[in-house]
């Protein structure tokens, strides 16, 4: 069975410290693995990593994936209140191509 | 483009009762998939369709169904509601299977609660 765990599952800091999000996985049919960010309903796309430690940036936000540990990480630096959301883990794979996603990081930024 | 469009966004439904939630899919998109996100959890895929054919299905009985138009808008249909369907529906559409290499667009959901 698939299945994706991530960590912390929730993480209160202030203002300006940087953060890392963990994600680890097991999908059969692995395709590629994305990072949404989700406040309200529907979930924002952030990342989509398809290679082994190729660092992706956007920003303040960088993700990296490693392909034989089978685990990603989601990095925040100067942390803002804006920040605060549910960060999602979801790799593609199965019959469908389909997300599997975590439980996700509760992240709460206070000023 | 016109993004995915979900409705109802909120439904309150007596358990037993059978009910049908709808996804219009972005334009040029022809796959829809459906995803159930209950309360703290991260969202659970339910199917997927591609074309109006069920293209994969998750862990769900059979009470779960849907259906894909030929304009590629799409309806969940869940009978013999259970407490535990009480949750948020994600549609989510994509150009082509494979959707992440083609980009999803999620709806907002359909905030379902089950009395």
């Amino acid at each position: 069975e698939d299945k994706v765990v991530q960590s912390p599952l929730s993480l209160v800091v202030h203002e300006g410290d940087t953060v890392t999000l963990n994600c680890s996985y097991e999908v059969t049919n692995f395709r590629s693995l994305l990072w949404y960010k989700q406040e309200k309903k529907a979930p924002t796309f952030l990342f989509m990593l398809t290679s082994s430690g190729i660092e992706k940036k956007s920003g303040r936000l960088s993700s990296i994936l490693d392909k034989k540990e089978l685990f990603s990480i989601l990095n925040i630096t100067a942390t803002q209140t804006g920040d605060s959301a549910v960060y999602l883990c979801a790799p593609e794979g199965g019959s469908a191509r389909q997300l599997t996603f975590g439980s996700g990081t509760q992240l709460t930024v206070l000023p | 483009e016109t993004g995915v469009t979900q409705s109802p966004t909120h439904l309150i439904k007596t358990r037993g009762q059978q009910v049908t939630l709808r996804c219009s899919s972005q334009s040029g998109h022809n796959t829809v998939s459906w995803y159930q996100q209950a309360l703290g959890q991260g969202p659970q895929f339910i199917f997927q369709y591609y074309r109006e054919e069920e293209n994969g299905r998750g862990n769900f009985p059979p009470r779960f169904s849907g259906l894909q138009f030929p304009n590629y808008s799409s309806e969940l249909n869940v009978n013999a509601l259970e407490l535990d369907d009480s949750a948020l529906y994600l549609c989510a559409s994509s150009p082509q299977t494979g959707g992440a290499h083609y980009g999803y667009t999620f709806g907002s959901g359909t905030r379902l609660t089950v009395v």
